[in-house]
Order: structure tokens, then sequence, then C-alpha cells
């Protein structure tokens, strides 16, 4: 059974702190992906990555950074939390293939910055 | 104009009831189609799946996808309370798309 997990459930954080996200998979997964969810505008895209080391740009990556160090860890980096970043984080992950691979998403990070 | 638009209800029936959960999209490039449910608190997970454009059951599940319209769709037979969740539609061209999501709650 596919398990990604998320560091924190919650998280409230201060305008300009640097925060970190985490997120693991246990199933080998070579595809790692951020979203954050926000109602009314669905899920969308920060950041991604094919393997280890490396990242691609998502539809919103603007004040986001991210690391994949190791395969089964993908890390989401607001560098100076802003208030318009309080959202929902989602991570997922994915097997290598043509895209059409099911995506299997943790439980979510509801950060709050005040 | 959102590549997907999706109502974003809430939409609330009675147990038994036939929902119908829609999607349209305007980019006629995308291939795949998904549906997703996502539980209150939990992350979202895949339901069903398609490519083609016509039908495709799954149980109590039939996903629609009408390529010349641009329209997808979901129903869900004899509702149950245990289907309340938020049901999102999914595009896949190289990455996916997603609607915002439509709330559902079937009352006993």
């Amino acid at each position: 059974d596919v398990k990604v997990t998320q560091s924190s459930r919650y998280l409230v954080k201060r305008t300009g702190e640097k925060v970190f996200l985490e997120c693991v998979q246990d199933m080998d997964h070579e595809n790692m992906f951020w979203y954050r969810q926000d109602p009314g505008l669905g899920l969308r895209l920060i950041y991604f990555s094919y393997d280890v080391k490396m990242k691609e740009k998502g539809d919103i990556p603007e004040g986001y950074s991210v690391s994949r160090e190791k395969k089964e860890r993908f890390s989401l980096i607001l560098e100076s939390a802003s208030t318009n970043q309080t959202s929902m984080y989602l991570c997922a992950s994915s097997l290598r293939g043509r895209g059409t691979e099911t995506q299997y998403f943790g439980p979510g990070t509801r950060l709050l910055v005040l | 104009q959102k590549e997907v638009e999706q109502d974003p209800g809430p939409l609330s029936v009675p147990e038994g009831a036939i929902v119908s959960l829609n999607c349209t999209y305007s980019n006629s490039a995308f291939q795949y189609f998904m549906w997703y449910r996502q539980y209150s608190r939990k992350g979202p997970e895949l339901l069903m799946y398609t490519y083609s454009s016509g039908n495709k059951e799954d149980g109590r599940f039939t996903a629609q996808v009408d390529k010349s319209s641009k329209y997808i769709s979901l129903f869900i037979r004899d509702s149950q309370p245990s289907d309340s969740a938020t049901y999102l539609c999914a595009m896949l061209r190289g990455k996916l798309t997603f609607g915002q999501g439509t709330i559902l709650t079937v009352h006993p």
C-alpha cells in the first residue's frame, strides 16, 4: 500500500519566516509533486521532480523552492513566508511513465501565515 | 478563462439519489480524464480514469466523456452517506490540471 506522509498536518508561521514542508513516500516512486489547494481554485501545481536533484516549475512556483536530495523525500521551501501563502499544501508521488500513472497524495499540511 | 471549470456546489442530496458531477474544459489537447475523491482532512485519491469518449463503469460510479463537447461527468448511483466528499475532475496533458472541486453531501 502506497504511503505518502507529510511532516506536519497544521503549521502556523509568521510573515518573513523560512518554512520547510517535508514529504516522504515509501514506494520507490520516481515522480514527486507539490500542490497547493485553495477554495474555488482547486489544486495548483507548484513544483515537481522526476528524479533525485531534478526539479521542474509548475504553474505557480513564485515564492517557493524545492529540494530533492533523496528519492523518497521532496521538500517544499517558502523562503520568506507571506500571508498569501496561507493554504493547504499537498504532496503526491507516482511512478515514472507517460504521465498517466496514478498520483498518490499525502494528507496535506494546512499552513497559516500570520 | 480557466482550462477546467467545475461547479463547486455545494451539492446536497438524499441517500439513494443519483448524483451528477460535471466539468467542462477548453483545451482540446487533454488526453486523459480522471476523477479524484477527497474526504475531509485527507488527500485526494483516484476514483476513475478514462481516455476515450463514452462511458466507463465501476460499481455505482460511471465516468462519461464527450470530447466533441469538451464535457465530462461522473454519475453516482444509489448514493450513500459515505460518498460525502469533495470530487475533483482532473485532465492530463503532460501534467494534471484540476477542476475546483464539488463538495457533495449525501444525507441519510
